[in-house]
């Protein structure tokens, strides 16, 4: 079945320890998006890509890292510059100009 | 600038009433509009796209939405709620363009009682 696989579905963290979330797509999709939710609060764009080796900052940027280097995958680095990095993360992917489809996330915890 | 409101954070109806789920768009020009579903500890899932064609959009699991660019509205609705429908309901705008990037409302809760 295709889809977008996001791994793993919980994730814990100690103070400045950097860490990487794994986003993998078999949809053929050309774009590929990071999204950070919070309670109460609507999907925020943190990184995108529509290309292969190309990425674009989205709202969020600041205390996070991306890399494109195959089409299937795009994982996303919660760093330790990430002051509040506790949040549910979400993958999406898309080809261009037709609806974005979202992986089943993962929630990161500071221990 | 695009944006989009979710007039209401939390909706209670009952099993077998309809349901109403409310949402504004604020755009320069014609939209892409979409609703989503998220169940709790998971991801999103289409309900609903408008793309400029037919205003009265018919999505899956029973639900619909009318675009009304006088209102500036685009409200979910359902005939008859089921206790399946319980979730998070998000209404979302794309400004257009290659980026294909999206506006999220806040959300609205949909709480189904039996």
């Amino acid at each position: 079945d295709g889809g977008i696989t996001q791994s793993p579905k919980y994730l814990f963290r100690k103070e400045g320890q950097n860490v990487t979330l794994s986003c993998e797509q078999n949809l053929n999709h050309d774009a590929m998006y990071w999204y950070r939710q919070d309670p109460g609060q609507g999907l925020r764009l943190i990184y995108y890509s529509q290309i292969v080796n190309d990425f674009q900052k989205g709202d969020i940027a600041e205390g996070y890292s991306v890399s494109r280097e195959k089409k299937e995958s795009f994982p996303l680095t919660v760093t330790s510059a990430q002051k509040n990095p506790t949040a549910f993360y979400l993958c999406a992917s898309s080809k261009i100009m037709q609806p974005q489809h979202f992986g089943d996330g993962t929630r990161l915890s500071i221990l | 600038a695009q944006s989009v409101t979710q007039l209401d954070s939390h909706v209670s109806v009952s099993e077998g009433t309809p349901v109403l789920l409310r949402c504004n768009y604020s755009s320069s020009y014609s939209p892409s509009l979409f609703w989503y579903v998220q169940h709790p500890n998971k991801g999103l899932q289409l309900l609903l796209k408008y793309t400029s064609a037919a205003t009265l959009v018919k999505g899956i699991n029973g639900f619909e939405a009318e675009f009304k660019k006088s209102e500036t509205s685009f409200h979910l609705t359902k005939p008859s709620a089921h206790m399946s429908d319980a979730a998070e309901y998000f209404c979302v705008v794309s400004p257009g363009g290659a980026t294909n990037k999206l506006i999220f409302g806040t959300g609205t809760l949909l709480a189904v009682q039996p």
